[in-house]
C-alpha cells in the first residue's frame, strides 16, 4: 500500500513571494503523482500530474512540481504567488494494482497568501 | 466531454433523519465511482467506491451506505443521521487506469 505525507498543514506567505508545498510518498511499486487544489466550498480540481516522462511538470497557472524518485518526493512550487492562489492543496499518489489504480491523498496544506 | 454533478449542494438535517445524496456522471461509460468525506479542518476520507453496477466496497464501517443503481449514478444514503455525519461530501469518478479522479462540486451536510 502507498501513503502520502504533506509536511506542512499551513503555509502563510506574502503576495509575490515564492512558495514550496512539500509532499513525500511511500510505495513499493511505481507510482503516479498528482496535486489537486480546493477552493472554499468547492470540489477538488486537478492542478498537475506526473504519469511518466519528464520529471518536471507544470500547470497553466504557474505552478510546477518535480518528481524525485530517490527522495520519494513531489514538491509543489511557484516562484511568485497571488492572492487568488489561497486554497487547500492536496498531494495524491496511486500505484498500479491488479484491480486498477487507487488514489491515496495527503492531509492537505492550506496556502494563505497575504497582501 | 465528461461532467460530474452531485446534489443537493447544501443540506441541513436533524439528527435521526434519513439522507440521500446523488451523483451523476455524463460523457463516459463504466466509470469507477467514489464517495469521500471531509470533516471540518480534516483531509479526505474515502467512504465507498464502486467499479460497476451493484458493486460497492466500503472503506470505513459507519452509519452510511452507498448504492449504484445505474452505470453512471452513485447514491450515498443513511437511515438515521448522527451529528458526526456532518461534513463536506465529494463524489468523484475515474477510469481506474492511472488513479486520476475527477470531482463533483461537493455537498455540505449539517446535522443539527
Amino acid at each position: 500500500a502507498q501513503s502520502v505525507t504533506q509536511l506542512d498543514s499551513q503555509v502563510p506567505v506574502f503576495e509575490e513571494a515564492p512558495v514550496e508545498l512539500r509532499c513525500n510518498y511511500s510505495s513499493s511499486v511505481s507510482v503516479y503523482l498528482f496535486w489537486y487544489v480546493q477552493y472554499p466550498n468547492q470540489g477538488l480540481q486537478l492542478l498537475l500530474k506526473y504519469l511518466s516522462g519528464s520529471t518536471l511538470v507544470e500547470s497553466i497557472n504557474g505552478f510546477e512540481a518535480e518528481f524525485n524518485k530517490s527522495q520519494t518526493s513531489f514538491h509543489l512550487r511557484k516562484p511568485s504567488v497571488h492572492i487568488s492562489d489561497t486554497a487547500e492543496y492536496f498531494c495524491a499518489v496511486s500505484a498500479l494494482e491488479t484491480s486498477g489504480s487507487r488514489l491515496t491523498f495527503g492531509e492537505g496544506t492550506q496556502l494563505t497568501v497575504n497582501p | 466531454s465528461q461532467t460530474i454533478h452531485q446534489w443537493p449542494a447544501t443540506l441541513v438535517q436533524p439528527v435521526g433523519s434519513p439522507l440521500s445524496l446523488e451523483c451523476t456522471v455524463e460523457g463516459t461509460s463504466n466509470p469507477n465511482l467514489y464517495w469521500y468525506r471531509q470533516a471540518a479542518g480534516r483531509g479526505l476520507q474515502l467512504l465507498f467506491y464502486s467499479v460497476g453496477i451493484g458493486q460497492i466496497s466500503s472503506e470505513v464501517p459507519q452509519n452510511l451506505s452507498a448504492s449504484r443503481p445505474q452505470d453512471r449514478q452513485f447514491i450515498l444514503s443513511s437511515k438515521k443521521l448522527l451529528l458526526s455525519d456532518s461534513g463536506f461530501y465529494l463524489c468523484a469518478w475515474g477510469t481506474g487506469v492511472t488513479g486520476e479522479l475527477f470531482f463533483g462540486e461537493g455537498s455540505r451536510l449539517t446535522v443539527l
